[in-house]
């Protein structure tokens, strides 16, 4: 089993609309969790972090976080044709802080005008 | 503007030639790191660095070697290139080991 899941997609959606992108991941040791996005030929920008459950809200951003199904998502309100990229989750590999990360390999979304 | 500037954007390169990847940052960030990122497999560790004159294995360190002689610059060499090692390659640093990793924009390496 992969230590952190997330489904490949794409997924579409058109503009305005409300985004949930997930992953799941199976160490339950993990602390602190990330979201990226990665826009076509760019490296991965960092969007949110969250330690332990719960959510965190930024702007249209909001992660959340549930421990006990091991399972973290990044939601996106009113959606944007520039939110359209690959979202990565990332996890701390063995409790080790932020030094060694376990990614996530990606969603695309492609929001449409 | 700061960041991690890498070079080269892209290469192609012939199997068994020796090639470095450069990274330099100007954050003054203490821990450096290299991926490498293939499609389905997502992001992987090569090598990382805590802080200069340090470095560490990743999850796919084979083939690959780094050093880390400051703290800004953080190249990474392939020895003997080999098709595999097909992919664009990311460097990302730190400010410590305990804060979120910020990336460059990558050189996509072809091996043939």
């Amino acid at each position: 089993q992969k230590e952190v899941e997330q489904d490949p997609g794409p997924l579409s959606v058109p503009e305005g609309a409300i985004v949930s992108l997930n992953c799941t991941y199976s160490n339950s040791a993990f602390q602190y969790f990330m979201w990226y996005r990665q826009y076509s030929r760019k490296g991965p920008e960092l969007l949110m972090y969250t330690y332990s459950s719960g959510n965190k809200e930024d702007g249209r951003f909001t992660a959340q976080v549930d421990k006990s199904s091991k399972y973290i998502s990044l939601f996106i309100r009113d959606s944007q044709p520039s939110d359209s990229a690959t979202y990565l989750c990332a996890i701390p590999a063995r409790n080790t802080g932020f030094q060694k990360l376990v990614f996530g390999t990606g969603t695309r979304l492609l929001v449409s005008p | 503007i700061a960041g991690i500037t890498q070079a080269p954007t892209s290469q192609i390169l012939a199997a068994g030639r020796r090639m470095t990847l450069r990274c330099t940052q100007d954050m003054r960030h203490n821990a450096m790191y290299w991926y490498r990122q293939d499609l389905g497999l997502g992001l992987r560790l090569i090598h990382y660095s805590n802080t200069a004159g340090t470095t560490g294995k990743g999850e796919v360190p084979d083939g690959y070697s780094v050093s880390r002689a400051n703290t800004d610059d953080f190249p990474l060499t392939l020895a003997s290139a080999v098709p595999s090692q097909t992919s664009v390659y990311f460097c990302a640093s730190s400010q410590g080991r305990d804060q979120p990793q910020h990336f460059g924009d990558g050189t996509r390496l072809s091996i043939l």
